[in-house]
């Protein structure tokens, strides 16, 4: 799987647009990016996740450079319960089922009052 | 929603007890997964499993075993616990099937202390 490279930290005023950038310069193109996100003493959850095209759902809007080499989380309207590391995962696709997860360092954001 | 419990939040066990944490997802998930989260080193695979009584080791097997007898449980066994396993022990699951990597749902997580 591809290395990626994030802030370590981030702020980000409440009500505010949060972007939360990733570079992964060595993404392959079946490789897919995946979003998830731990808020402190509880299991990861899953955000998003794209191949090419951007991306949006409920939580957030994902957006990927044309070349690939790198992606960007958005989180339009940011509140408090958003304060979380956030991790940025590019995964291959495989023909097995039991695909791992690898979290790097991840990017804590907090969402300021 | 896809939910996905574990037996236990906090659990302390001394050393050489056999440890059993379990784990249950209600999505009818074909893959099922056990990691532990240990500061510095991020999360590590234990074990998984994308079938009923089937299983494959993952990153650090060493010390643990697993058991899956119905699709919906996932049992993570510490033969003998030592130290050294005091972690933060993560289960997840996923839909199964070809089509791409899956996204993942995680448990609540169970912090395990071996005195």
């Amino acid at each position: 799987d591809a290395k990626t490279t994030q802030p370590p930290s981030m702020d980000c005023a409440e009500g505010r647009a949060a972007n939360l950038p990733c570079n992964h310069s060595t993404i392959s193109g079946n490789e897919y990016v995946y979003w998830y996100r731990q808020i402190h003493s509880q299991g990861p959850q899953y955000i998003i996740h794209g191949l090419k095209n951007n991306e949006t759902n409920e939580m957030a809007s994902l957006i990927i450079t044309e070349d690939r080499k790198s992606s960007t989380l958005i989180l339009p309207h940011a509140t408090l319960r958003d304060t979380a590391v956030y991790y940025c995962i590019v995964r291959v696709r495989t023909e097995t089922s039991g695909s791992r997860l690898t979290f790097g360092e991840g990017t804590q954001l907090t969402v300021n009052p | 929603d896809v939910k996905v419990t574990q037996s236990s939040r906090y659990l302390v066990k001394r050393t050489g007890e056999k440890v059993f944490l379990e784990c249950v997802q209600d999505m009818d998930h074909e893959n099922m997964f056990w990691y532990r989260q240990d500061p510095g080193l991020g999360l590590r695979l234990i074990y998984f499993s994308y079938d009923v009584k089937m299983k494959e080791k993952g990153d650090i097997p060493e010390g643990y075993s697993v058991s899956r007898e119905k699709k919906e449980r996932f049992s993570l066994i510490l033969e003998s616990a030592s130290t050294n396993q005091t972690s933060m022990y993560l289960c997840a699951s996923s839909p199964g099937g070809a089509g791409g990597p899956r996204e993942q749902y995680f448990g609540p997580g169970t912090r395990l202390t071996v005195t």
